[in-house]
C-alpha cells in the first residue's frame, strides 16, 4: 500500500535552533516529492518540489532534500514566524492521471 | 489571479441533513481534487475530478458522498443525510492540466469546516 510517514508528529524548538523534518515514503511510480506548509485555519501552501535522488530546493531558512526513501526538510535558524505543520505529499500515477498522498504532517512551534 | 475558493468556510448541519461544499477551482486549472482533514491527521485523498468527470472516486466513500465538477460553474462535494463523524474540514484543490501537469504542484483553497450536532 502507498504510504508516506512523517516525524516527528510534533517539534519544539528555541529561536536560532536548527533541525530537521523527515519523510519516508514507500510508494510505487513515485512522481514527486511535495512539501507543503498549512498555518491554522488555513489550507496548504506549497513550498517546494522534488523529483530525483539527490535533488535540494532553497527557500530562505529552508531546504529539502530526497533520497531513494526519504525526504528531509531542514530548517536553519527558525524563527518564531517558521512555527506551524509542516506537510509532505508523494505524487503517483492513478487511474487517469496522478493523485496526491499526504503525510499526517510534523506541527513545528518556535519559542523566541 | 484569485486561489482556490471555497464556500462556506463553516457550515453547520444537524444529523441527517444534506452538507453542499463549494470549489472555484484556480481560473484555467482543470483538475480539482477534495481532501478531508481531521485534528491532528494528514490531509486523506477523496475524489479526483475532471471537467465533467469524475476521475478517480477510490478514497471516497460510497454511501452518501458524491462530487461533480460541471462544464459550467464550481465543483461540488455533496454529503447526504450526515452523521457526527462527518464532521471535519474539507479542501479542495485544484492543478493545471496539460501533458506535464504532474509537475504543477496544488493550489489549496482554506477549507470548508464541517460541524454536524
Amino acid at each position: 500500500e502507498d504510504q508516506v510517514t512523517q516525524s516527528p508528529e510534533a517539534l519544539r524548538l528555541q529561536e536560532g535552533e536548527s533541525s530537521s523534518l523527515n519523510c519516508s515514503y514507500t510508494v510505487s511510480g513515485l512522481r514527486g516529492l511535495f512539501w507543503y506548509r498549512q498555518d491554522p485555519g488555513k489550507g496548504p501552501e506549497f513550498l517546494f518540489t522534488l523529483y530525483s535522488a539527490g535533488e535540494e530546493k532553497e527557500k530562505e531558512r529552508l531546504k529539502a532534500t530526497l533520497t531513494k526513501k526519504e525526504s528531509f526538510l531542514h530548517i536553519t535558524a527558525p524563527k518564531p514566524e517558521d512555527s506551524a505543520t509542516y506537510l509532505c505529499a508523494a505524487r503517483l500515477d492513478s487511474t487517469g492521471g496522478f493523485k496526491t498522498i499526504f503525510g499526517a504532517g510534523t506541527r513545528l512551534f518556535v519559542k523566541a | 489571479n484569485a486561489g482556490v475558493m471555497q464556500n462556506p468556510r463553516h457550515l453547520v448541519r444537524r444529523r441527517g441533513q444534506e452538507a453542499r461544499l463549494r470549489c472555484s477551482p484556480v481560473k484555467g486549472h482543470s483538475h480539482v481534487y477534495w481532501y478531508r482533514q481531521l485534528p491532528e491527521e494528514g490531509l486523506k485523498f477523496m475524489v479526483y475530478l475532471q471537467k465533467e468527470n469524475i476521475i478517480d472516486e477510490s478514497g471516497m466513500p460510497k454511501e452518501r458522498f458524491s462530487a461533480e465538477f460541471p462544464k459550467e460553474g464550481p465543483s461540488i462535494l455533496r454529503i447526504q443525510q450526515v452523521v457526527r463523524g462527518d464532521s471535519a474540514a474539507y479542501f479542495c484543490a485544484s492543478s493545471s492540466s496539460g501533458p506535464y501537469s504532474y509537475n504543477s504542484p496544488l493550489h489549496f483553497g482554506n477549507g470548508t469546516r464541517l460541524t454536524v450536532t
